[in-house]
């Protein structure tokens, strides 16, 4: 069974300060995607990255980076010099192909980052 | 541009009372769709996905069901609520494709008392 973890509940960093989230997976599959979804007090999840099991480079937009290692199976996220709307849980979700090509998404339990000005 | 709409947005129903929660996305067409749920504090729990209209599958036995009767339109429903129901509906979309992102609603806040 697939898994995901986050064991960082919680973290509080001061505005401007860079943060890492980190993410860990578990999975039998040979191809799988990697995601981070933002949750803002508003609720809805928006995705930020996704990732192919075979591309290891790591990603960079703007001041979001995604160190993506096969070998410790961990996809950390980090913030560079954080604001306060970066304030929000941060969940990391793992693929898994079943039925007819679609797709289910295996959620860690998720991050609450605040950002303190 | 594709976009997802839910509603209501909030809910407050007493146990016992159906439900009906609304989900439609614009812009795609032949997507598949996604009912999860979030219990407060705790990640997301996948509870239906469905392929094509008429099509669904489900991934948690309980008192819920859900059904998609035009292709963009997603609708999840209880005949009966209970305490346990309550947290946060969220609908996704993707498309039709292996391991396709799938892009979430706004959601709808259920509390049952």
């Amino acid at each position: 069974a697939q898994k995901v973890t986050q064991a960082q509940t919680e973290i509080s960093v001061v505005e401007k300060e860079d943060v890492t989230l980190d993410c860990v997976y578990e999975t039998r599959d040979t191809t799988y995607y990697l995601f981070w979804y933002k949750q803002p007090p508003s609720g809805e999840l928006v995705f930020l990255i996704r990732r192919n099991s075979f591309d290891e480079q790591n990603e960079i937009s703007g001041r979001y980076s995604w160190n993506f290692q096969k070998s410790t199976s961990s996809f950390n996220f980090t913030i560079t010099a954080s604001q306060v709307v970066d304030s929000a849980v941060y969940f990391c979700a793992l693929s898994e192909a079943f039925n007819f090509g679609n797709e289910k998404l295996t959620f860690g339990t998720g991050t609450r980052l605040t950002i303190i000005p | 541009s594709q976009t997802i709409h839910q509603w209501p947005a909030t809910l407050v129903q007493p146990v016992g009372s159906p439900l009906s929660l609304e989900c439609t996305v614009e812009g795609t067409s032949n997507p598949n769709l996604y009912w999860y749920r979030q219990a407060a504090g705790r990640g997301l729990q996948l509870l239906f996905y469905s392929v094509g209209i008429g099509q669904i599958s489900s991934e948690v036995p309980q008192n819920l069901s859900a059904s998609r009767p035009q292709d963009r339109q997603f609708i999840l429903s209880s005949k009966k609520l209970l305490l346990s129901d309550s947290g946060f509906y969220l609908c996704a979309w993707s498309r039709g494709q292996q391991r396709d992102t799938q892009y979430f609603g706004p959601g709808t806040r259920l509390t049952v008392l």
